[in-house]
């Protein structure tokens, strides 16, 4: 297995432009997660997902980030329109439900100016 | 919020010395797991302890567990250059087993 992989790895927008990051989970895993690192803020979860259902959302810093996962080996997360404030690594993560690890993706370096 | 609070922030050792590093988290968990990332990369899941369990093993890796104190520590033995890295401490609370993050503590190995 490739693991997760998410694209892109890097990306540089303008302010107001939409951004959107992909992730393709570990074959097999029903738990999808995203999480977004800053040096201010550490590691923090923004949504997941079990069985390709959003159960906890409580983490979108607002309106402007949405997450969809249409089938079992796809999600997505959008930002729309983009911030500078919203500069940060995104990772994606997988796992089996229950007393398991994640398997997180290489993230997506995202840089708004 | 934080959950999990790993001490040191940071840690310097000198190759095969023995690194320790410690975790304590707020609320009952379902487990604790620690993880490794390296620089610019994704984090890797290292070891997991079950909240009834109090030690385990992994190669160059013990966990040990305290639910009565809340704490956790990760000892890695004999320690590599190559173990240079930010390591977390992630504890799974609630029916969902939700795995929020500490902030990490940096460790640096010098061949």
């Amino acid at each position: 297995d490739a693991g997760v992989i998410q694209s892109p790895r890097h990306e540089v927008t303008e302010m107001g432009q939409e951004v959107t990051l992909r992730c393709k989970p570990i074959s097999g895993h029903n738990s999808l997660f995203w999480y977004r690192q800053t040096m201010m803020r550490g590691l923090e979860l923004l949504i997941y997902f079990n069985n390709n259902v959003p159960i906890d959302d409580s983490g979108m810093p607002e309106d402007r980030f949405s997450a969809k996962m249409p089938n079992a080996s796809f999600s997505t997360l959008k930002i729309q329109p983009s911030e500078p404030r919203d500069s940060a690594v995104y990772f994606c993560a997988s796992s089996l439900a229950g007393d398991y690890g994640y398997t997180f993706g290489s993230g997506t370096r995202l840089t708004v100016v | 919020s934080q959950q999990g609070e790993e001490d040191p922030q940071a840690l310097s050792i000198q190759e095969g010395e023995n690194a320790t590093m410690n975790c304590s988290y707020k609320t009952s968990i379902n487990n604790l797991q620690w993880y490794r990332q390296n620089s610019g990369r994704g984090l890797v899941h290292l070891i997991l302890i079950r909240s009834n369990e109090r030690e385990k093993h992994s190669g160059r890796l013990r966990v040990t567990l305290d639910t009565s104190k809340k704490s956790s520590s990760l000892l890695i033995t004999a320690s590599r250059a190559a173990d240079t890295a930010s390591y977390f401490c992630a504890t799974a609370t609630g029916a969902n087993s939700k795995l929020t993050f500490g902030k990490g503590i940096t460790l640096s190995v010098r061949p």
